[in-house]
């Protein structure tokens, strides 16, 4: 059980274009999911913390206008990375939790974006 | 607030040796404490948690972790790796069940034949 999925898996797109990110919940209702964003060979960075029906928390240092997240649903969160560039060239992890007040994170399979 | 150090980013067994991943943990309240693995392109896989019930935790392939409050820790071993056990490996604490996990950097796991 807990299975996350992302889709697309890999994407590449050209600089200026927007991408979205899909993130569902396969088995449960996850009412808090994450979303990371990792560098080749490091560790995972979270970009902001997504709860069904409400506004993204973002962390410090990342653009809400340039991340938008919505979770419109129970099984389902987006990342869009709008007018993208290379530097946003990266590996995209969201994890969710099964409760609220759960400590488990389940993780997805990740999307590999990479910006021409 | 939370951290947790993973000292070494990379660690080399050989195969059949023992496998041992440090991890020591910063915490202002009772810590929940996981590990992860990555395989290549690939998500996070939960290896096993600790969630204040038996300080000896064990979990999936045949890892183990050991909570030890006066040392802070919370070290992986396994007796025997195996080569698929060739991955990033990182230690992650939860304070709460209202915030995100807290990772380490990663340790990478090589297998030698």
């Amino acid at each position: 059980g807990a299975v996350v999925s992302q889709h697309p898996s890999r994407v590449i797109c050209k600089s200026g274009t927007s991408v979205k990110i899909e993130c569902r919940s396969l088995d449960f209702q996850a009412t808090t999911m994450f979303w990371y964003r990792q560098f080749p060979k490091k560790s995972l960075m979270l970009m902001a913390t997504s709860n069904e029906g409400s506004k993204a928390t973002y962390e410090q240092g990342v653009e809400k206008d340039k991340f938008l997240i919505n979770h419109a649903s129970l099984t389902l969160s987006t990342l869009t990375v709008t007018s993208a560039h290379p530097e946003d060239s990266s590996f995209y992890i969201c994890s969710a939790r099964v409760a609220v007040g759960a400590y488990t994170q389940y993780f997805g399979p990740g999307t590999r974006l990479t910006v021409l | 607030a939370q951290s947790v150090t993973q000292l070494g980013s990379h660690v080399s067994v050989s195969e059949g040796a023992l496998v041992l991943l440090r991890c020591n943990y910063s915490s202002s309240v009772p810590p929940y404490l996981f590990w992860y693995v990555q395989y290549p392109n690939q998500g996070l896989q939960l290896l096993l948690k600790y969630t204040s019930a038996a300080t000896l935790v064990k979990g999936i392939n045949g890892f183990e972790a050991e909570f030890k409050k006066s040392e802070t820790s919370f070290h992986l071993t396994k007796p025997s790796a195996h080569m698929s056990d060739a991955a990033e490996y990182f230690c992650a604490v939860s304070e709460s069940g209202n915030t995100p996990l807290v990772f380490g950097k990663g340790t990478r796991l090589s297998v030698i034949a």
